[in-house]
Order: C-alpha cells, then structure tokens, then sequence
C-alpha cells in the first residue's frame, strides 16, 4: 500500500528566507507524487506534479520540488517566501494503475514579517 | 467555468439528523471524488464516480453514507443519523483523464 509521511506539522519562516517542505512516500514502483496548497477555509489547490522525466519539477507561484528515488523523497523548495504563502501543504502520492491518491497529514507553514 | 463549486458550506446539524451535500464539478470531468478531512489531518479519500459509475468506495464509507452522480454531472453525498465524529469538511474533486484533481471549496459539517 502506498503511504505519505509529512515529518514536519509546523514550519516557520521569516519573510524573505528560502523555504524546504519535506516529503517522504512509500510505493513500490514509480509512483505519481503531487504538493498541493490548502488557505484556510479553502479546498486544495495543485502547486505542481511529477510523472516521469526531469526530477526537478516546477510549478506555480515559484514553487519546485525535487524527486529522489533513491531516498524516496519529493520535497518542496521555494527561495523566497511571501507572507501570502503561510497556508497547509500537502503532499500525495498515487500509483500509476489508480485514479486514488493518498495524502499525508500536512505542513503549516507560518511566516513571520 | 469558475472551478469545482459545493454546497453548502457549513452545515450544523444535530445527532441522527440526515444531511445532503452537493458538488458541482468542472464541467468536461468525467471523475468526481469526495473525501472527507478532519483538523490537522490530510483529505482521505471516501469514493469516487468515473461518469455515473460509482467505481471505488473507501472503508470509511460507513452504511449511513451514500453517494450518487445520478446524470454523470453533479454528485450528492448523503450521511444518514448522523454521529458527532461525522464532524468534518467534506471535499469534492473532479478530473479530466489526466490524473489532476481540482478540489472545490468544501463543505463543513458540524454535529452537535
């Protein structure tokens, strides 16, 4: 079965600083992995995805993230952070053969001025 | 299109009271999911329609839930009498063939 670790519940930043979400999954195979963006009171808003190809994959407002097999990792990287970004960010993970994915717990992200 | 839309958003309701929520997707998706997520905790997947189909259901899916996307668009999610650890926001997703999902808003229910 495929599983998602989060280590980190709470992350907090200063405004400016450059920013390294961790993400950890379990899957046998290649799998499909995602970081989604969650503002209070909203749903989930996709920051970016990988499939296959390139490793470092970049997605919206300024957010990257690099796949490592080798470590089993996706972590999500940003230079510069903006107090706009402190929200809940998950990551998931989905098989290739399933339209299911499998979320971990999150990431608060509080940045201060 | 403005995106997946539910409704309602907050929904407060008493133990062993039936509640109705609805998703609206992105019209061209022909996948809907629901999933529920509690505070401090990721959206766990409940089930998911491919067009009308109903194709996968969760464990999580007690007997008092139910789900339905009667024509292939809209989906409603029933939760009948329902318990205080239903309290949670409920998640609709919808998606195209590829394997993105764009989630709506959420409902949230609250059983007191």
């Amino acid at each position: 079965a495929q599983s998602v670790t989060q280590p980190d519940i709470h992350i907090t930043v200063s405004e400016g600083a450059s920013l390294e979400l961790r993400c950890n999954y379990s899957y046998g195979a290649t799998p499909y992995l995602f970081w989604y963006v969650q503002s209070p009171g909203q749903g989930l808003q996709l920051l970016l995805k990988y499939f296959s190809g390139d490793t470092l994959v970049q997605g919206i407002k300024g957010f990257e993230a690099e796949f490592k097999r080798s470590q089993s990792s996706f972590n999500l990287r940003k230079p510069s952070v903006h107090w706009s970004d402190a929200a809940e960010y998950f990551c998931a993970v989905q098989s290739g053969g399933s339209y299911i994915p499998t979320f971990g717990r999150g990431t608060s992200l509080i940045v201060h001025p | 299109d403005t995106g997946v839309s539910q409704d309602p958003r907050h929904k407060i309701t008493k133990r062993g009271q039936n509640v109705t929520f609805r998703c609206d997707p992105i019209s061209e998706h022909n996948r809907l999911y629901w999933y529920r997520q509690t505070l401090g905790q990721g959206p766990e997947f409940l089930t998911y329609f491919q067009n009308e189909a109903q194709l996968e259901k969760s464990r999580l899916l007690s007997d008092r839930f139910s789900a339905e996307r009667p024509k292939g668009s809209f989906s409603t999610l029933e939760i009948q009498r329902t318990e205080q650890g239903d309290s949670a926001m409920y998640l609709c997703a919808s998606s195209a063939d590829s394997y993105e999902q764009y989630f709506g808003p959420g409902t949230r229910l609250t059983v007191t």
